[in-house]
């Protein structure tokens, strides 16, 4: 498809379980972008990619969180030993330009909840 | 306090109104704004950007006061399919893009 797509879109995990999130963003956009939101509260910035560099990872909550982007396309944003605050919907984002540039286009998200 | 800040609503209104919706943020050094919407369960999507002279499209019209640290949206005319959560955008210290909490809007008939 043309646009950014997330899988899973709905993952529930128990309590001290690892997961991982993909994101797969518009093809040839250079910045990647993951934002975690709340119910009820506005996207919160986790991370920035440009290309494979990750050259923001300020939002990151805790060591449990990591994010990668090794050819500079695809990206996969992991969560150890999850926590109940982890539950969350994940947004991934993708822009044409570097350096928070440009019009972020959105994925529709992976709701993770965790029990 | 936080860096973008909304009221979050929600606004409740009749078809054809006009709503306004405001937004103030802290950083002085702020360079972009924006307005982000959200359908429900959806994914943000941009509705527009805010320069300093203001900027109309459509219906919408969005503006800033660099002074006062504040960005208004105004919608005329509503219609029902503009029900949605109304994003406001703000660039932070290093270009991030920090979200304010959102405003709902019900258009109702």
């Amino acid at each position: 498809g043309a646009g950014v797509s997330q899988s899973p879109r709905y993952k529930v995990a128990k309590r001290g379980q690892d997961v991982a999130l993909r994101c797969d963003p518009i093809s040839g956009h250079v910045s990647l972008f993951w934002y975690q939101q709340a119910l009820g509260q506005g996207p919160e910035f986790l991370t920035y990619f440009q290309n494979e560099a990750q050259l923001d990872k300020s939002g990151l909550p805790s060591d449990r969180f990591f994010a990668e982007r090794p050819e500079g396309s695809v990206s996969t944003l992991k969560i150890q030993r999850t926590q109940q605050e982890d539950s969350a919907v994940y947004l991934c984002a993708s822009s044409s330009l570097g350096g928070y540039k440009g019009e972020l286009f959105f994925g529709e998200g992976s709701r993770l909840t965790v029990l | 306090r936080k860096e973008v800040e909304q009221d979050p609503g929600p606004f409740n209104v009749p078809e054809g109104a006009t709503v306004a919706f405001n937004c103030t943020y802290s950083n002085s050094a702020s360079q972009s704004f924006f307005w982000y919407r959200q359908d429900c369960r959806k994914e943000p999507k941009l509705l527009m950007s805010v320069y300093s002279s203001g900027n109309e499209d459509g219906r919408f019209t969005a503006q800033l006061n660099r002074a006062s640290q504040y960005i208004s949206l105004l919608i005329r005319d509503s219609k029902l399919s503009d029900s949605a959560t109304y994003l406001c955008v703000v660039s932070g210290n290093t270009g991030k893009l920090i979200f304010g909490q959102g405003t709902t809007l019900q258009v109702k008939p």
